[in-house]
């Protein structure tokens, strides 16, 4: 079983839609949740935190549902820009600082 | 802001070859990754360093080697590259201690072993 699973996709939406993505992960004992995003053939850039009690950044809204271990990020008004593949990412619960990255979600908005 | 630089964009090497991929952070930070991206495999982590001079191996090790002599600088050496080695190469770093971990990444070496 995969540390982090993702549908990978890829969700094709048009313009202005809603969309969301799911993740799961394994390991109880993680701490930090993060989505990052990466660009076609560009390095995987931050997007957003998860935090327990649910965060919200403009369109993107994410939520952290730990007793399912179970991570969400939902994207209002998709815009063309917002394609991307959405990587899911724990953190390694030994306290390196390693991370676990989902394979990640391709996402395409399309006019 | 956060600046992960790494010494190649694209990078063409024969079968055999020492191939050596620097990376420079310039945050400070401890701990410091190198990863491999493959289509359907995801990022996979190769070694990373959380002080300097050391090194602690991730999940495919293998095949690589790694060097920290300065805070700064974590660099990944292909002894004899191999055709399976052809990757995306991505350095990151992040702090340690301060949650939550979050890592910085460069903007990756394209290496292609013919």
């Amino acid at each position: 079983r995969k540390e982090v699973e993702q549908d990978p996709g890829p969700f094709n939406v048009p313009e202005g839609a809603t969309v969301a993505f799911n993740c799961t992960y394994s390991n109880s004992a993680s701490q930090s949740f993060f989505w990052y995003r990466q660009d076609c053939r560009k390095e995987p850039k931050l997007l957003m935190s998860v935090y327990s009690s649910g965060n919200e950044d403009g369109r993107f809204t994410a939520q952290l549902n730990r007793a399912s271990q179970y991570i969400s990020l939902l994207i209002r008004d998709s815009k063309l820009s917002d394609s991307a593949t959405y990587l899911c990412v724990v953190n390694d619960p030994s306290n390196t600082g390693k991370l676990i990255f989902g394979q990640g979600t391709t996402l395409q908005v399309k006019p | 802001d956060v600046k992960v630089t790494q010494s190649s964009r694209y990078l063409v090497k024969r079968t055999g070859e020492k191939v050596f991929l620097e990376c420079v952070q310039d945050m400070d930070h401890e701990n410091m990754f190198w990863y491999r991206q493959d289509p359907g495999l995801g990022l996979r982590l190769i070694y990373f360093s959380y002080d300097v001079k050391m090194k602690e191996k991730g999940d495919i090790p293998e095949g690589y080697s790694v060097s920290r002599e300065k805070k700064e600088r974590f660099s990944l050496i292909l002894e004899s590259a191999s055709t399976n080695q052809t990757s995306m190469y991505l350095c990151a770093s992040s702090p340690r201690g301060r949650a939550p971990d979050t890592q910085y990444f460069g903007p990756g070496t394209r290496l292609t072993v013919l």
